[in-house]
């Protein structure tokens, strides 16, 4: 079955330090994205890709990094410089084929602080 | 100033009711709109993409869009415990990268 799949479900980070998401996706999409989601708020936009080796910057990439070698994936990584990283993080992706197509979602990693 | 507005809920209803869902957005100008439902420690799943004013109907769910009162609506006919979730209320805005995104309505169906 295709879909896009998000790794670990829970993640712990220590203080100082950097830990990475990773999202990976078989629907050939070529677009992908990061979102925070925290309670009370809607989804925040965190980096977008919309070809491999290209990204761009959302509303709150401070503290954030991503990459984008294969189309597949699209890793997360979550730095030291993020003082409010505890959020639940969602990875989602959609065709780019010029038309409007929504955007679909992998089931998330919530990230806690030790 | 980009906003999209829910009630948070929870919204708790008996099973068999309509539910009706809502949202007010703020921007005129975009006039794309989805809802999405989002169980409990899983992704959203998109149910309804709707463009303007006017009804979509797909099964036990409808979508409305007023553009008059910046108002959007999802009803659920039939209501089932299953649709127990938190519904996102989302308006695209100038291209797929922009979604104004509502901080969603928890809704409980009690059998």
């Amino acid at each position: 079955d295709g879909g896009i799949t998000q790794s670990p479900k829970y993640l712990f980070r220590k203080e100082g330090q950097n830990v990475t998401l990773s999202c990976e996706q078989n629907l050939n999409h070529d677009a992908m994205y990061w979102y925070r989601q925290d309670p009370g708020q809607g989804l925040r936009l965190i980096y977008y890709s919309q070809i491999v080796n290209d990204f761009q910057k959302g509303d709150i990439a401070e503290g954030y990094s991503v990459s984008r070698e294969k189309k597949e994936s699209f890793p997360l990584t979550v730095t030291s410089a993020q003082k409010n990283p505890t959020a639940f993080y969602l990875c989602a992706s959609r065709p780019d084929d010029g038309g409007r197509q929504p955007q679909h979602f992998g089931d998330g990693t919530r990230l806690s602080i030790l | 100033q980009k906003e999209v507005e829910q009630d948070p809920g929870p919204l708790s209803v008996p099973e068999g009711a309509i539910v009706s869902l809502n949202c007010t957005y703020s921007n005129s100008a975009f006039q794309y709109f989805m809802w999405y439902r989002q169980y409990s420690r899983k992704g959203p799943e998109l149910l309804m993409y709707t463009y303007s004013s006017g009804n979509k109907e797909d099964g036990r769910f409808t979508a409305q869009v007023d553009k008059s009162s910046k108002y959007i609506s999802l009803f659920i006919r039939d209501s089932q415990p299953s649709d127990s979730a938190t519904y996102l209320c989302v308006q695209e805005g100038d291209s797929n990268y922009q979604l104004i995104w509502g901080a969603g309505t928890k809704l409980i169906i009690k059998p």
